[in-house]
């Protein structure tokens, strides 16, 4: 079946300007992550949405991050007034259980962001 | 910030020869998982261990689980040019209940 898809997979911006970010979990995967990863490190806890609702947005890094799930599937992260600091690759990530009982992550092949 | 810490950073090896590679943690956990993460790609779930579980295996991969230590071990073996990527240990649990926190990773080069 299909996995998570995010798009667009590569976005080209210039400081200052706003973007977004969308991601489609899989089919009935109530969790969702998003994680954004610099070159040459791991992924990096961003949001965590369990349906609707952000469970837990410790990682956004301050208030130009902002993710939204409307109705439980696609969700779209918007960055304000983007920075240099701001260019990584930015993954989605899906699961059919909630939070806490131990799923594997399906990750989306992310969405590389670069500003200029 | 990330818990886990992968050792070594890169490892060059020939085809049929084993990888092993470590992951130290430093709170306690629920669970341990191994992703695989190919050139431009995203994360593959590879292996999840429990906190009371000590070995657990998958194919070729072979993992390990030492919560006294808080370390990890990923052995794949009769490795394969198809396996050359980079593996990332992520540890969840603690007051991260759930979030998964992700290390630097192990870039693994496999040559034919």
């Amino acid at each position: 079946g299909a996995g998570v898809s995010q798009t667009p997979s590569n976005k080209v911006t210039e400081k200052g300007k706003y973007v977004e970010l969308r991601c489609d979990p899989i089919s009935g995967h109530t969790a969702l992550y998003w994680y954004r990863q610099s070159l040459g490190q791991g992924p990096e806890f961003l949001i965590y949405f369990q349906g609707t609702g952000a469970a837990d947005d410790s990682g956004l890094p301050n208030d130009r991050f902002f993710a939204v799930r409307p109705e439980g599937s696609v969700s779209t992260l918007k960055i304000q007034r983007t920075e240099r600091g701001d260019s990584a690759v930015y993954l989605c990530a899906s699961s059919p259980l909630s939070r806490g009982l131990g799923s594997p992550l399906h990750f989306g092949n992310g969405t590389r962001l670069t500003v200029t | 910030s990330q818990q886990g810490e992968e050792d070594p950073q890169a490892l060059s090896i020939q085809e049929g020869e084993n990888a092993t590679m470590n992951c130290s943690y430093k709170t306690s956990i629920n669970n341990l998982q191994w992703y695989r993460q190919n050139s431009g790609r995203g994360l593959v779930h590879l292996i999840l261990i429990r906190s009371n579980e000590r070995e657990k295996h998958s194919g070729r991969l072979r993992v390990t689980l030492d919560t006294s230590k808080k370390s990890s071990s990923l052995l794949i073996t009769a490795s394969r040019a198809a396996d050359t990527a980079s593996y990332f240990c992520a540890t969840d649990g603690g007051d991260s209940w759930g979030k998964l926190q992700f290390g630097a990773g192990t870039q693994v080069v496999v040559t034919p």
